[in-house]
Formats: structure tokens, sequence, C-alpha cells
């Protein structure tokens, strides 16, 4: 199994830009999340699913869409980037009987 | 959003030695997981706690469940340089529910 695979690894974009930050689990895990993690401030919620079609609001939602349309993917979208926005991303799946997560590579993004 | 203090922020230790770190929150948790993370990877987890007064071991590491319920702790005895990573707690306010929240790390290094 390759777990959570999040595509790209690493992302230069400029302010005002677009993009979509991609993530897959093949372990048919039914929630799956978004975090983002800054310097000195450990990793923070953006949104999260609970199952396909259903998602919800974390910690820090602003300038972030997501959408779960299936159980494997689970897709970031940054609709006009800012540079506040310059984090690591990650995903982060688990089934809905487990307590740990297992988290994907991360995608490192700068904005510009 | 909830504040998860932990401490030390970082940590030189010999290759050998045993390291404590600790985790405290202002808000009760009803669970603590503690993650490690490499260097340009996800956080792992290492261990969960359920029950307050809980104690837990993976192998090396220990980890305990305060009774205030709003403090965790984490034992590595016998450090080896595969430690070297950063550390982080989590807490959860209900078993199963999806928001984790995650302390600002310990960073370890392990001298040889």
């Amino acid at each position: 199994n390759a777990g959570v695979t999040q595509t790209p690894k690493f992302q230069v974009l400029k302010t005002g830009q677009s993009m979509t930050l991609q993530c897959a689990q093949d372990m048919n895990h039914e929630y799956m999340s978004w975090y983002r993690q800054d310097p000195g401030m450990g990793l923070r919620l953006i949104h999260y699913s609970v199952g396909a079609g259903i998602t919800d609001q974390g910690e820090v939602p602003n300038g972030y869409n997501v959408s779960r349309s299936t159980t494997e993917d689970f897709p970031l979208r940054l609709l006009s980037a800012a540079p506040s926005q310059t984090s690591v991303y990650f995903c982060a799946s688990r089934s809905g009987t487990g307590d740990g997560y297992t988290f994907g590579s991360g995608t490192r993004l700068t904005v510009v | 959003g909830q504040q998860l203090n932990q401490s030390p922020q970082s940590m030189f230790i010999q290759e050998g030695e045993d390291v404590s770190m600790n985790c405290t929150s202002s808000s009760i948790f009803n669970t603590w997981l503690w993650y490690k993370q490499d260097p340009g990877e996800g956080p792992v987890l290492l261990i969960a706690l359920y029950k307050a007064g809980e104690l837990t071991s993976n192998g090396r590491l220990t980890a305990q469940f305060g009774i205030t319920r709003k403090d965790s702790f984490l034992n590595i005895s016998a450090s080896i340089p595969s430690d070297v990573g950063i550390y982080f707690c989590a807490g959860q306010h209900l078993q199963g529910a999806n928001n984790l929240f995650f302390g600002t790390g310990t960073r370890l290094t392990v001298i040889p």
C-alpha cells in the first residue's frame, strides 16, 4: 500500500495564483484532513471530511476550499494565493474506528 | 484554537541518555497522542492514550495521560541516533473526533 500520497512535493506560486494540492489514500479510510505546519506553531487543521460528499471547516479554513467526491481523494484548493499561505501542508487519513492519523509526506508551498 | 504547550522546545542529549518531555493544555482532552516527525516527512503516530492516569509503552517509549487530563508526558529510554526528530503531542476532546490539536513540538538531537 502507498498510504497517503501528496503531490506536488514543492511548489512556488505568485500572489494571486490559484492551485490545487492533491491528496490520495489507498486504505479506504473514511476520515481525511488537511493541516498546515508553520514554524513554532505545530500543525493546524484547515478542512476535514468524514466521508465522500461531506466536508467541514477546521481551525484555519480561510482562503482554502476542499471537496470529497470519492473516498480516495481529498484535494485542497487555494483560490488566490497569498504570502501568508506559505507553509508546509499535510494531508492525513484514518479509519472510522481509529484515532491515529496516517500522514502524507507533505507539500512545501512558497507564495512570493 | 486550543493552546498546547510542549517543553522543552529543543533538547541536545548524548546517545544512551534518557529523555523526558511534556505537553500541557489549557483545556481537558479525552485522548492524547504522541507523534514523531522526521525531516521532510509527515508525523508518525507513536503512542495513543485514552484514559486519565494511563501509562503506555511502545518499545523504549513510555507515555502517560495526566490525571488532570490537561497534560501528558513522553519518556524515551536509552536514546539512539535514530530518535532524532521532532516530537509532537496532540489532543482530542472526544475519542474518534476529527479535530486533533497539536503541540508546538520538541526537537530532539542525539549526539553519538
